[in-house]
């Protein structure tokens, strides 16, 4: 099993609200990234970071903030909820080359 | 062109039938080739790499073809439990800048083994 946590699981949050999604790894990657994913849709990378301090956007415009402080930690923040960032969110992160281990995500809902 | 396709099917076989799956990919210079399997509203999990030379799992054959820039997966025997969304996953530059390497991930193909 792979070490990369996700808190909470789920969430339901009222519009407006300020929220942060946890993602935790304790195999001392480098590498991580933050996926959106709607129900029987693909992948698309919203955030990624290569190390500590190194954050870059990806390839689908997002309205998140995330923060790399420590090695183990990559959290994104949503400073204002709105309907249309429901979605699920997946973080993931790898060493190198090699594949990336995928945390359970969390479902987030806004309404 | 999109950087990784794949037929999204889905494919319908029966147990005991052996599929294949096809995927290609834009960037030659990609480096690391995988297949990830996920199932419904559950995280992608790496089902195998892909290697140059193909591999081999069990059930699961897995062949890169770089001349041509697809790799392909083979499940023989199939089984209810495959049921799942194959992704096929290269290394390659994301971002807004290209400049960082990272994982893409083509849509997937839906596959259902049937009873």
């Amino acid at each position: 099993e792979a070490d990369i946590y996700q808190t909470p699981r789920y969430l339901v949050i009222g519009t407006g609200k300020k929220i942060t999604l946890e993602c935790s790894q304790t195999m001392g990657h480098d590498k991580m990234y933050w996926y959106q994913q709607d129900p029987g849709m693909e992948l698309h990378l919203i955030h990624y970071s290569y190390g500590v301090n190194s954050t870059e956007k990806g390839d689908l415009s997002s309205e998140s903030t995330v923060s790399r402080i420590r090695t183990e930690h990559f959290p994104l923040t949503l400073e204002s909820a709105r309907p249309s960032h429901t979605s699920q969110y997946l973080c993931a992160s790898r060493e190198g080359f090699t594949e990336a281990f995928f945390g359970q995500g969390t479902r987030l809902t806004v309404v | 062109r999109k950087e990784v396709e794949q037929d999204p099917g889905p494919f319908n076989v029966p147990e005991g039938a052996t599929v294949a799956f096809n995927c290609t990919y834009s960037n030659s210079a990609s480096q690391s080739f995988f297949w990830y399997r996920q199932d419904c509203r559950k995280e992608p999990k790496l089902l195998m790499s892909v290697y140059s030379s193909g591999n081999e799992d069990g059930r699961f054959t897995a062949q890169l073809n770089r001349a041509s820039q697809y790799i392909s997966l083979l499940i023989r025997d199939s089984k209810l439990s495959d049921s799942a969304t194959y992704l096929c996953v290269v290394n390659s530059k994301i971002g807004s800048g290209g400049g960082a390497d990272g994982l893409t991930f083509g849509k997937g193909t839906h596959l259902i083994i049937q009873p």
